[in-house]
This record gives structure tokens, C-alpha cells and sequence, in this order.
């Protein structure tokens, strides 16, 4: 089946290490991006890639970064800068960055917390 | 700040019942409306895409409107079923690619059998 895996799903960091977040996605989409969900608030979009070798950061990317290798690879390693990492992440991907009317594809997520 | 607004933020319906809840977002600089179904424990799913004023869409039994003038989008579920209970996400796209979506905060819908 078509989609994007997002692992682990639950994730444990003790303050001050670093953690990589993988998605994985076999739908052979060029775009894909990385979302925070915090409690009361809509998706934020921390870094987002139109293309191997190339990625942009989003509304909140201090503290985080990724890397895109490969185009079915974008992890995400949330460092010791990030302030409040605990939340709920998910992945997406989209067929094509350009068009006006595309969707995005998601993840099931990842919930990293904090100890 | 762009605000994209979904009202209200929780909902319980009786199965059968007909419910509907609004997304509200900024009417300038519009590209794109687009709904999700985010069930617990899955990946949000895309209900619908909606590009231009006047819109509608419809999917078995939920369907989509869209006006772009006055920047609202109204969902609608007719006939409520237990597998309708899920978060509604609505997104406003201010530019091409998914990248320029902006999400409101949902809608969560419980169906009561």
C-alpha cells in the first residue's frame, strides 16, 4: 500500500539530547513537510522540501532540522535549542508544490515527549 | 496574523442527525479550502479541495460549500454515523502548494449512538 510511514510513534527524549524524527514516504511525491500540533491549535509548519537536496523553513523551524537524500526520506531532528518540543508531529507529502488545489498526504505521527 | 477560525471546537450529535460547522478564513489573497477527516489513531485523509467562489462539493454523505467573499467554508454531514466521529481540519491556502496552508484548529465530532 501507498503511503507515509512515520516512526516511532511514541518517542521519549530527556532534556537536552537531540532526537530524529523518520517519515518515510512511497507514494514518489516531490514535496513533502513537517507539522507541529500543540493542544487548541491548527497544524504548524516547521520545514518543508520541494525537492531532493533542497528545503525550506517554515513558520517555527528554530530548534529543528531536516534533511532530504532521498525522495522518499525526510527526517527531522528536533535539537536541544527547541524550547518546548513536546507535541505531536506529523508528516505529510504532496504530489506536486506547484498547483493551487493539490492535498497533502499525512503520516499517523509521532509524539515526542519530553522528560 | 492570519487567523483561520473553526467553530465550534467540539460537537456531539446523535447518530442520524444532520450537523454542519463552519472554517472562517481571511477573504483576501484566497487560493484554496481544503477539508480533512482526521480520525483517532490515523492519518488526517483530504475530504475535499475548493479553488472557486460558489464552490460545492459532496461525498456520500458529507458535502462542502464555499465562499470566498465573505471567507467561509461550511461542512456538512447529513445522517450522522458512528464512523463520522473524527476532527475536521480545515486549511486555507494563501498560495500555491501545500507549503501555504494555514490549518484552524478543527472540529471534534462525536456521534452518540
Amino acid at each position: 500500500d501507498g503511503g507515509i510511514t512515520q516512526s516511532p510513534k511514541y518517542l521519549f527524549r530527556k532534556e537536552g539530547q537531540n532526537v530524529t524524527l523518520s517519515c518515510e514516504q512511497n507514494l514518489n511525491h516531490d514535496a513533502m513537510y513537517w507539522y507541529r500540533q500543540d493542544p487548541g491549535q491548527g497544524l504548524r509548519l516547521i520545514y518543508y522540501s520541494q525537492i531532493v537536496n533542497d528545503f525550506q523553513k517554515g513558520d517555527i523551524a528554530e530548534g529543528y532540522s531536516v534533511s532530504r537524500e532521498k525522495k522518499e526520506s525526510f527526517p527531522l531532528t528536533v535539537t536541544s535549542a527547541q524550547k518546548n518540543p513536546t507535541a505531536f508531529y506529523l508528516c505529510a507529502s504532496s504530489i506536486d508544490r506547484r498547483r493551487v488545489n493539490t492535498e497533502a498526504f499525512f503520516g499517523q505521527g509521532t509524539r515526542l515527549t519530553v522528560v | 496574523i492570519l487567523n483561520v477560525e473553526q467553530s465550534p471546537q467540539s460537537l456531539h450529535v446523535q447518530e442520524g442527525d444532520s450537523t454542519n460547522f463552519t472554517c472562517s478564513f481571511p477573504s483576501s489573497n484566497f487560493y484554496a479550502l481544503h477539508w480533512y477527516r482526521w480520525e483517532t489513531a490515523k492519518s488526517p485523509e483530504a475530504l475535499f479541495v475548493m479553488t472557486l467562489n460558489g464552490d460545492e462539493k459532496k461525498k456520500g454523505r458529507i458535502s462542502a460549500t464555499l465562499n470566498t467573499k465573505e471567507g467561509y467554508s461550511y461542512l456538512y454531514i447529513k445522517g450522522s454515523q458512528p464512523e463520522d466521529s473524527a476532527t475536521y481540519l480545515c486549511a486555507f491556502g494563501k498560495g500555491q502548494g501545500a507549503q501555504k496552508l494555514v490549518f484552524g484548529q478543527g472540529t471534534r465530532l462525536t456521534i452518540n449512538p
